[in-house]
């Protein structure tokens, strides 16, 4: 079965520094990898995906993901936080060659302060 | 705006009562997924439909049932409510039409509380 460690329940940044939200996985299968961000009494959106092509994938809002498969990780990076950051974020796991079953893993909350 | 909506946002009812919770997919989207999130659980895949059938089924409860109608929308009815059912239920929708790879839309949640 599928899995997905978050490292971090919480990461807390400076607005204009690094964001790291860090994320491993088990997958017997090649995977597909997401990253959703849930701002509060919202709900989920997509930031991005890897489903085989470049490992270094490119999202919204200047988030990006590398696909390490050696270690298992797909961290997801931006180099200049933003206030509006603030959320929680879920790195996501899909399973499934008929159906589709996205494992959520328990999720980073991200705060960004002034 | 996802293009995935649900109905009603909130819903608040007692322990052994029966509610239907809506979701219309996004236009095109063949596919419907409902998930539960909880503060002890996080979120948690329920089950899938595609045009119609039951394709894939996670931590579904047999209280718990769903259904996609021809027009697509789909209905998850909640039987015998306990206090532990008390979460936010999303349903998600995608095009997909075999494999893993495929984006989820989510609409923006049913809060249920059961007193």
């Amino acid at each position: 079965a599928q899995s997905v460690t978050q490292l971090d329940s919480h990461v807390s940044v400076s607005e204009g520094t690094p964001v790291l939200l860090r994320c491993n996985y088990s997958s017997s299968y090649s995977p597909s990898l997401f990253w959703y961000v849930q701002h509060p009494n919202k709900g989920l959106q997509l930031l991005l995906k890897y489903t085989s092509a470049a490992t270094l994938v490119k999202g919204i809002n200047g988030f990006e993901a590398e696909f390490k498969k050696s270690e298992t990780s797909f961290h997801l990076t931006k180099p200049s936080a933003h206030m509006s950051d603030a959320a929680e974020y879920f790195c996501v796991v899909s399973e499934g060659n008929y159906g589709q079953n996205f494992v959520f893993g328990p999720g980073t909350r991200l705060s960004v302060l002034p | 705006d996802s293009g995935v909506t649900q109905t009603p946002k909130h819903l608040i009812t007692a322990t052994g009562q029966r509610v239907t919770l809506r979701c219309s997919p996004r236009s095109g989207d063949l596919s419907v997924y409902w998930y539960q999130q909880s503060l002890d659980q996080g979120l948690q895949f329920l089950i899938q439909y595609y045009n119609g059938e039951e394709r894939a089924k996670g931590n579904i409860l047999e209280r718990f049932s769903a259904q996609q109608f021809p027009d697509l929308h789909s209905e998850l009815n909640l039987s015998s409510l306990e206090l532990g059912d008390s979460a936010l239920y999303f349903c998600a929708s995608s095009l997909q039409t075999g494999g893993p790879s495929y984006e989820q839309y989510f609409g923006p949640g049913t809060r249920l509380t059961v007193t």
